[in-house]
């Protein structure tokens, strides 16, 4: 099993819709969680970050942990075509010393207008 | 303005050469990393450095080589040992806290290396 799955897409849906990314992990020790957000042939930028469980709220975007399920989710309420890019998982865990993120593929957005 | 800059945006290699990918960081961050990123493949580590004139290994090194003489500069240099380097390579920083966790990366912009 791998460490993070993530479903790659592609995911359409029109303008103005809610949107619900996902990722799964087996590492229970993971307690950082991150969604980046990639234009296409872009540098992923930092979207949401969260520590342990709970939710966190930023404008639009709403980020989950669950870490009984070892679930994570982003949410995109009232979804605009610039929102249409590959979003990606990222998490860790402490004490790792040395060692970088674990990403899942990323899942491809269209938000058609 | 701070941030990471990657030059250059695309670059194209002959079959034996070595090419090498700039990566310039002024957000003074002590950490530095490398990815590749395949059509669905999702980020791939090439290798990391958490100080200078240290670094270590990813996933797949193999192919690949770096230095760290600046804290500001981590390079990439892809060698002729690299069969099939046509990728979108992505420099990225981070603070290292005191646990050695390295959450909170920040990339940059991407260099798209293809094979001639």
């Amino acid at each position: 099993q791998k460490e993070v799955e993530q479903d790659p897409g592609p995911l359409s849906v029109p303008e103005g819709a809610i949107v619900s990314l996902n990722c799964t992990y087996s590492n229970s020790a993971f307690q950082y969680f991150m969604w980046y957000r990639q234009y296409s042939r872009k540098g992923p930028e930092l979207l949401m970050y969260t520590y342990s469980s709970g939710n966190k709220e930023d404008g639009r975007f709403t980020a989950q942990v669950d870490k009984s399920s070892k679930y994570i989710s982003l949410f995109i309420r009232d979804s605009q075509p610039s929102d249409s890019a590959t979003y990606l998982c990222a998490m860790s865990s402490p004490n790792q010393a040395g060692t970088a993120l674990i990403f899942g593929k990323g899942t491809t957005l269209s938000v058609s207008s | 303005d701070g941030g990471i800059t990657q030059s250059p945006k695309y670059l194209f290699r002959k079959e034996g050469q070595n090419v090498t990918l700039s990566c310039e960081q002024n957000l003074n961050h002590d950490a530095m990393y490398w990815y590749r990123q395949d059509p669905g493949q999702g980020l791939r580590l090439i290798y990391y450095s958490q100080i200078v004139n240290d670094f270590q290994k990813g996933d797949i090194a193999e192919g690949y080589s770096v230095s760290r003489e600046k804290k500001e500069s981590f390079p990439l240099t892809v060698t002729s040992a690299q069969k099939n380097p046509t990728a979108f390579y992505l420099c990225a920083s981070s603070i290292v806290r005191g646990g050695g966790t390295n959450e909170k990366l920040f990339f940059g912009s991407g260099t798209q290396l293809s094979v001639l």
